[in-house]
């Protein structure tokens, strides 16, 4: 079967413009997480959804991150005004349940540049 | 607070040679702990995780770890490398068992490959 699919998978803007990152989970997959890898840095947790719904959004770095589940399927992650230290690989990965200790599935990023 | 960290950037060990990557983390209880690897050019996977029991965990791969409480760490092995394990190695730890549970992930240790 199809593994997590993001889209697109580079992105180049300019500072101050919006950006939309989409993900498609694993078919069957409730949970879906977002990550942010900086270079040189660990992986950023960002957000989690179970099912539609964000229980934690403490992790999105300012209100300009939001993020959207819809048919408890595809997510989006939305960067209003982007900022040259947005510049980062995005991650989302899916899991067959809501809990960090199960196996995350990743898909191979979205890379953005804020120019 | 919890953390974790992997105190190799980069490691460069010969084809065929032993690999010890380390992982050092912070944490009351014991937390769960995982490795992931980022190949280039793809997602992360896990190799393995340690939850409780036996300390000496396998994984994919040929991969293992073992959990040290008293030394808080949660180092990688391999008895003989092969090419194809050159990529990014990630620790990640898991504290607590509900939903205000936290995954930290150490900054990555890069392997290199010697022919």
């Amino acid at each position: 079967g199809a593994g997590v699919s993001q889209s697109p998978s580079n992105k180049v803007t300019e500072k101050g413009k919006d950006v939309e990152l989409r993900c498609d989970p694993i078919s069957g997959h409730t949970a879906l997480y977002w990550y942010r890898q900086s270079l040189g840095q660990g992986l950023e947790f960002l957000i989690y959804f179970q099912g539609n719904s964000a229980p934690d959004k403490s992790g999105l770095p300012s209100d300009r991150f939001s993020a959207e589940r819809t048919g408890g399927s595809v997510s989006t992650l939305t960067i209003q005004r982007t900022q040259q230290e947005d510049s980062a690989v995005y991650l989302c990965a899916s899991s067959l349940e809501q809990a960090l200790w199960n196996e995350q599935f990743f898909g191979p990023g979205t890379r953005l540049t804020v120019l | 607070a919890q953390s974790v960290t992997q105190p190799d950037i980069h490691i460069t060990v010969s084809e065929g040679a032993s690999l010890e990557l380390r992982c050092n983390y912070s944490y009351g209880a014991t937390p769960y702990l995982f490795w992931y690897v980022q190949s280039p050019g793809q997602g992360l996977q896990l190799l393995l995780k340690y939850f409780s029991g036996d300390t000496l965990v396998q994984g994919i791969k040929g991969f293992e770890a073992e959990f040290k409480r008293s030394q808080s760490s949660f180092n990688l092995r391999k008895p003989s490398v092969h090419w194809s394990d050159a990529a990014e190695y990630f620790c990640a730890v898991v504290s607590g068992y509900s939903s205000a549970s936290k995954i930290i992930f150490g900054s990555g240790t890069r392997l290199s490959i010697r022919p």
